[in-house]
């Protein structure tokens, strides 16, 4: 069965700083893979998905992850956060796109 | 263009009740799946559809039941209400094969 962990349950990050959000997974095969974002008491939003090809996956709102095979690991990467950015983020992986199995979830925290 | 819609948005039963969500897809979307997200947690599959055919079903009592409709619509249901089934419903649709949008939820709370 496939799984998804998601290392860090809280992260603080200054306003400006970079970001890096961890995800591991573990499935047989290369699974699609996801990250989405959710607000307090709101559904969530898709910010990047790899399907194949480049490993190097952009997104919204400046966001990129990148797919490490031999890692099984899908981290998400921002240079530089905004204050808009706190959030709860889920990475998710898949068979197929509508069966997702997601991770805990990163409560990421800005401040000034 | 609408996203995802569900209704309603908050919902109170007691242990026992039955309960019926909805959820209407984006236009054009012919899947449509159901996530229960438990506070503090990670959204757990429940069902997909996809023309109006069960496609998948995840680790849920038979007490949850679901349809889709002709109008690709669906309805998700929950017998016998138990404490442990409140958590937020979210359901997401997309045009199969692709990249699933959620809707913003129904809040459910079993009193």
């Amino acid at each position: 069965a496939q799984s998804v962990t998601q290392p860090d349950i809280h992260i603080t990050v200054s306003e400006g700083a970079s970001l890096e959000l961890r995800c591991n997974y573990s499935y047989g095969a290369t699974p699609y893979l996801f990250w989405y974002v959710q607000s307090p008491g709101q559904g969530l939003q898709l910010l990047l998905k790899y399907f194949s090809g480049d490993t190097l996956v952009q997104g919204i709102k400046g966001f990129e992850a990148e797919f490490k095979r031999s890692q099984s690991s899908f981290n998400l990467r921002k240079p530089s956060v905004h204050w808009s950015d706190a959030a709860e983020y889920f990475c998710a992986v898949g068979v197929v796109s509508e069966k997702l199995t997601f991770g805990t979830g990163t409560r990421l925290t800005i401040i000034p | 263009d609408a996203g995802v819609t569900q209704s309603p948005t908050h919902l109170i039963k007691t242990r026992g009740q039955h309960v019926t969500l909805r959820c209407s897809p984006i236009s054009g979307h012919k899947s449509v799946s159901w996530y229960q997200q438990v506070l503090g947690q990670g959204p757990q599959f429940i069902f997909q559809y996809y023309e109006k055919e069960e496609r998948g079903r995840g680790n849920f009592p038979d007490r949850f039941s679901a349809r889709q409709f002709p109008n690709y619509s669906s309805e998700l249901n929950v017998n016998a209400l138990l404490l442990g089934d409140s958590a937020l419903y979210l359901c997401a649709s997309s045009l199969g094969g692709d990249t699933q949008y959620f809707g913003p939820g129904t809040r459910l709370t079993v009193l």
